[in-house]
């Protein structure tokens, strides 16, 4: 059973740089896309970003000056760095497995979620 | 970016009701779609994808249809736990987006 567990600091204050980590267990990271995703109640659900095992990266555009994603795979890892926060940026914080072949895509399992807040 | 919108946002019915929920796309977006299901405090859970591809475990009074632009999802007979707010989402193009939420209530 796949399985993802993130951290990270859950209170930051403006301008500082929001940085969670992902780690999958149960499953190979090669052929999946892994990916950010954040849920704030003015905003809803939006998808941040994603990377895959050879290290190739798609951001939102509105996100993708303030963003990075990395990944580590001799530790199955992945991680998020979005810089330069506002209040704006508080959200919970989803780290999911993106699997993409033809028409099938879809989003699963995802994380438990990490609720960051932006604070002064 | 593709905008997907939901209706209605809130929805209140009964056990046992049959409802639909539709989402609708800015563009076509051929047949790149999945409907999730989300509970207070916990992680969205996948239920339909490429529109009408019933995810495994997933019981069968769920239901999903639809391409290009117009898009339904179907609970042929409310349970007590589908009471929750569900979301469509499309990969046709990047960036991926989600549509705002339906929240179903019992009436």
């Amino acid at each position: 059973q796949v399985q993802l567990q993130q951290w990270g600091a859950g209170l930051l204050k403006p301008s500082e740089t929001l940085s969670l980590t992902c780690a999958v267990h149960g499953a190979s990271f090669s052929d999946y896309h892994w990916t950010w995703i954040r849920q704030s109640p003015g905003k809803g659900l939006e998808w941040i970003g994603e990377i895959i095992q050879s290290g190739t990266t798609n951001y939102n555009p509105s996100l993708e000056s303030r963003l990075t994603i990395s990944v580590d795979t001799s530790r199955n890892q992945f991680s998020l760095k979005l810089g330069s926060v506002t209040a704006a940026d508080t959200a919970v914080y989803y780290c999911a497995r993106r699997y993409s072949y033809g028409y099938d895509n879809w989003f699963d399992p995802w994380s438990q979620g990490t609720l960051v807040t932006v604070s002064s | 970016d593709i905008q997907l919108t939901q209706s209605p946002p809130f929805l209140s019915a009964s056990v046992g009701d049959r409802v639909h929920i539709a989402c609708r796309a800015s563009q076509g977006i051929s047949i790149y779609l999945d409907w999730y299901q989300q509970k207070p405090g916990k992680d969205p859970k996948l239920l339909i994808h490429d529109a009408s591809t019933l995810q495994s475990g997933v019981p069968s009074r769920f239901s999903g249809s639809g391409s290009g632009t117009e898009f339904t999802l179907t609970i042929s007979s409310l349970q007590p736990e589908d009471f929750a707010t569900y979301y469509c989402q499309q990969f046709n193009s990047y960036p991926i987006t989600f549509g705002q939420g339906t929240r179903l209530e019992i009436k």
